[in-house]
């Protein structure tokens, strides 16, 4: 059964730094997301990405966030400048249609020290 | 903007019993999907069972079943004949339904921890 993957699936940077989150959807999907997961918290939405642009994005992702399809099997989310609160687990989720079911990849556990 | 509440941060079941998730949601729009995510401690997101707001029936997936209550806007999980692998966190989602426009992101209530005793 096809499934999203993620890498890596732990990154540990400094403060400051910059990461690249990388996802690889289910091939036939056209919908793509990216959640994040603070420990203990709720599952937040960042960005929905179609037709190689963003379609929404919500409060988190501020100027430090940026997304990109590179390649017809890569999604990735960038971070520029990474912040202690950017610690968490980022999901890509993928859908075959605007409304179809999101399919969530294993997540990958970011902290920032 | 759409809410979901889930009002029951854990919950603990007997394996082979029977147990019931609560979530509610507020929303203006008619069309609709809610959602049941299974997270366990791999914290990978698992999809468990998915209703659309316009069939009546309420959807099954073998030992998982909802009870969507559209006008009180309620959405439950009954998981039955528990087993020790539905030890989980498990999330209610909603998101909007119909064609046209951009947001299609899922809403995620806070989640339940279910805890499942041998």
């Amino acid at each position: 059964e096809p499934e999203v993957t993620q890498t890596p699936s732990h990154q540990v940077t400094q403060m400051g730094q910059e990461v690249i989150l990388r996802c690889v959807p289910i091939s036939n999907h056209l919908y793509f997301y990216w959640y994040r997961q603070i420990l203990g918290q709720k599952v937040e939405f960042l960005v929905s990405f179609y037709n190689n642009e963003i379609s929404e994005k919500s409060e988190i992702f501020d100027d430090q966030f940026s997304v990109e399809r590179p390649d017809g099997s890569n999604f990735t989310l960038k971070i520029r400048s990474t912040k202690l609160e950017d610690s968490a687990m980022y999901f890509c989720a993928s859908g075959a249609s605007a409304t179809d079911t999101q399919y969530f990849g294993p997540g990958t556990r970011l902290t920032v020290l | 903007a759409q809410t979901v509440t889930q009002s029951q941060p854990e919950m603990s079941v007997q394996e082979a019993e029977t147990v019931t998730l609560s979530c509610t949601y507020d929303t203006s729009e008619s069309d609709y999907y809610l959602f049941w995510y299974k997270q366990p401690p791999s914290r990978q997101m698992i999809l468990v069972i998915r209703q659309e707001a316009y069939k009546q029936q309420n959807a099954t997936e073998n030992r998982f079943s909802v009870n969507f209550q559209k006008a009180a806007k309620s959405f439950s999980l009954k998981i039955s004949d528990s087993q020790l692998g539905d030890a989980a966190m498990y999330f209610c989602a909603y998101r909007r339904g119909g064609s046209g426009g951009s947001n299609y992101k899922l809403t995620f209530g806070k989640g339940t921890l279910l805890t499942v005793n041998p």
